[in-house]
């Protein structure tokens, strides 16, 4: 079965700029989570979503990101008027949300270079 | 305020020997606890977990102890292969709340060979 894919794997972009990246996370897991990691960072908690409840987003970092997830499946982070300071990796990651399967699975990630 | 914390960011280890990655947590309510191992370029992968109501889980060459009174865990890793060179994860969970994962600061680990 596919894993969490996440696209585009890098993007580079200029200050100002807006930007979209996907996660499209493994069939039938009800969690979605994006975190991301700044160079030399561990992993930033950004934003939670639960099957049709209304999201966590208490990790997003300011107003210039949101995101939304599309009937329970696939998630879009949209960065507006991107800054250096938001260069990182940004990792979707899902899993189900009881029972014994609480591991989560993460996609490759995106690479987002902001110049 | 980081509640789950790695103060080693890196450790290297020879061959063979014992690997030993440490992990603090600072909030009581966290029940659930994982390790996540990550290679460059590629999304961490689980490791091996362990739920409050034990203090040992073990996986192959893979133990996990977990310390409650002192909020502590710690990743065993014997015999260390050059293979587990990678960054290191803990994460913990509380289970009767949002299955919000936090994540420590990870730490690298280098098995020589």
């Amino acid at each position: 079965g596919a894993g969490v894919s996440q696209s585009p794997s890098n993007k580079v972009t200029e200050k100002g700029k807006d930007v979209e990246l996907r996660c499209d996370p493994i069939s039938g897991h009800t969690a979605l989570y994006w975190y991301r990691q700044s160079l030399g960072q561990g992993l930033e908690f950004l934003i939670y979503f639960q099957g049709n409840s209304a999201p966590d987003k208490s990790g997003l970092p300011s107003d210039r990101f949101s995101a939304e997830r599309t009937g329970g499946s696939v998630s879009t982070l949209t960065i507006q008027r991107t800054q250096q300071e938001d260069s990182a990796v940004y990792l979707c990651a899902s899993s189900f949300s009881s029972g014994s399967g609480r591991e989560q699975f993460f996609g490759p990630g995106t690479r987002l270079t902001v110049l | 305020d980081q509640q789950v914390k790695q103060n080693s960011p890196s450790l290297s280890v020879q061959e063979g020997r014992i690997s030993i990655l440490n992990c603090d947590y600072t909030n009581s309510m966290f029940d659930y606890f994982l390790w996540y191992k990550k290679y460059p370029a590629e999304g961490p992968t689980f490791l091996i977990s362990i739920s409050s109501i034990k203090d040992k889980n073990e996986d192959g060459r893979f133990t996990v102890f977990l310390n409650k009174s002192a909020k502590h865990l710690s990743l065993h890793i014997v015999p260390s292969q050059p293979g587990d060179s990678a960054v290191y994860f803990c994460a913990a969970i509380s289970t009767s709340g949002t299955y919000k994962y936090i994540f420590g600061t990870g730490t690298r680990l280098k098995v020589l060979a």
